[in-house]
């Protein structure tokens, strides 16, 4: 049972534009998202979170957006440069536990 | 800043060994984890610890067990190698709960 879901596998952009990546979740108890972003023999690294009372956090390039009644969040990154070109990772973390639950990626690609 | 730092990047080790993977937290961190990364599988969680000599199973924990002897130090053994165990394995930790974890390089290991 995938409580954290990112349905496309990959996604590919051209420099310069808009990477809009999709998360959705199904517990309704969660109340903390993240983004990490992971390069090939690397460990993840985070990128930026939301909490469950906001609905768009931003971070530079980085913007997270949650939409809690349709149980869906996304990251948008603008503009998108080639050094974004990772495996991104969704997770999600409730009140009282220690742990996230991930998602299985999506692989994005910024082509020059 | 944070750093985890994990005892491998590589290793290479045959079926039937007794496999030791380390990892080190220098922020005083309550929370560590260890997880397995596979293609298309996405970050499994396999065990995690939230006090010394604490541990919880995470969703697969078969084929492997923990000790966390120090709050800094959080090991991952494997009693009896086998090749399904060939993965990515990262090792992660948190302040608390709510809280980002952050993520060590990753150990790659090759079961043969």
């Amino acid at each position: 049972d995938q409580q954290v879901k990112q349905n496309s596998p990959s996604l590919s952009v051209q420099e310069g534009r808009i990477s809009i990546l999709n998360c959705d979740y199904t517990n309704s108890m969660f109340d903390y998202f993240l983004w990490y972003k992971k390069y090939p023999a690397e460990g993840p690294t985070f990128l930026i979170s939301i909490s469950s009372i906001k609905d768009k956090n931003e971070d530079g390039r980085f913007t997270v957006f949650l939409n809690k009644s349709a149980k869906h969040l996304s990251l948008h990154i603008v503009p998108s440069q080639p050094g974004d070109s990772a495996v991104y990772f969704c997770a999600a973390g409730q009140g009282g536990s220690e742990k996230l639950v991930f998602g299985k990626g999506t692989k994005l690609t910024v082509n020059p | 800043d944070v750093k985890v730092t994990q005892s491998s990047r590589y290793l290479v080790k045959r079926t039937g060994e007794k496999v030791f993977l380390e990892c080190v937290q220098d922020m005083d961190h309550e929370n560590m984890f260890w997880y397995r990364q596979d293609p298309g599988l996405g970050l499994r969680l396999i065990y995690f610890s939230y006090d010394v000599k604490m541990k919880e199973k995470g969703d697969i924990p078969e084929g492997y067990s923990v000790s966390r002897e120090k709050k800094e130090r959080f090991s991952l053994i494997l009693e009896s190698a086998s090749t399904n165990q060939t993965s990515m394995y990262l090792c992660a930790s948190s302040l608390a709960s709510l809280e980002t974890q952050y993520f060590g390089p990753g150990t790659r290991l090759l079961v043969l």
